[in-house]
């Protein structure tokens, strides 16, 4: 079994809502991240998490809080997002963030911020 | 920093085969990637090559690296127009992240 899977598929939400993004992975991977892609754009990196512990975060505005409650789930909460923050939100897992081991990706929550 | 390059576009006819190029520019890559992704989805492994093989084939797909050159391509045989979307190529650069390119919208036309 090699499935991400996230919830919600979809989220529209207004510029004062606080909201939250959940992924899953149940193949024992050690590394989890989120990336957000703008239409027609590769994925940006925004945060790596690494045996449950925040390793990387790229410079990612604090309206974006994630969270690695265990090593099998992710969420990435959210609170008094901007317009420009509406993008495809894409988890990844891999077994472990040495760079080197392939990342499996979930098929994303479209987010709309009105 | 580390770059990947991709065409944008690229057009085929139904049956044909399909050659992605990416070139990247870190020498330190150990693996290289290809993903799909489908409009409005997220993005599906499709192969990975090691920096020290020249050559993978998957069924219809054939991945050839040149790593003097820095060149990657990935071959689809026989395209069909559930292939239609956009591939991005990637690589791992020294740390934790992947660098993607920006990605190449592949038509297939009847």
């Amino acid at each position: 079994d090699t499935e991400v899977t996230q919830t919600p598929k979809h989220l529209v939400m207004g510029m004062t809502n606080k909201k939250s993004l959940k992924c899953e992975q149940h193949m024992g991977h050690r590394a989890m991240y989120w990336y957000k892609q703008k239409a027609k754009k590769p994925p940006e990196l925004m945060f790596v998490y690494s045996y449950e512990k925040l390793s990387i975060n790229e410079s990612v505005p604090s309206r974006f809080s994630p969270e690695c409650p265990n090593s099998s789930l992710l969420n990435l909460h959210l609170h008094a997002l901007q317009p420009e923050d509406s993008a495809l939100y894409l988890c990844a897992s891999s077994q472990n963030s040495g760079g080197t081991d392939t990342q499996y990706f979930g098929p994303g929550t479209r987010l709309t911020v009105l | 920093g580390e770059d990947v390059e991709q065409s944008l576009f690229l057009s085929v006819r139904e049956g044909d085969s399909s050659v992605i190029n990416c070139t990247y520019t870190d020498s330190s890559s150990t693996y290289l990637y290809w993903y799909k992704q489908e409009p409005g989805a997220g993005l599906q492994l499709l192969t990975y090559i090691f920096s020290n093989m020249d050559m993978k084939q998957d069924q219809r797909l054939t991945v050839l690296l040149n790593k003097k050159d820095k060149h990657l391509s990935l071959r689809i045989a026989d395209t069909q127009t559930g292939d239609s979307a956009i591939y991005f190529c990637a690589e791992t650069d020294r740390g934790q992240n992947f660098v993607f390119g920006p990605g190449t919208r592949l038509s297939v036309l009847p």
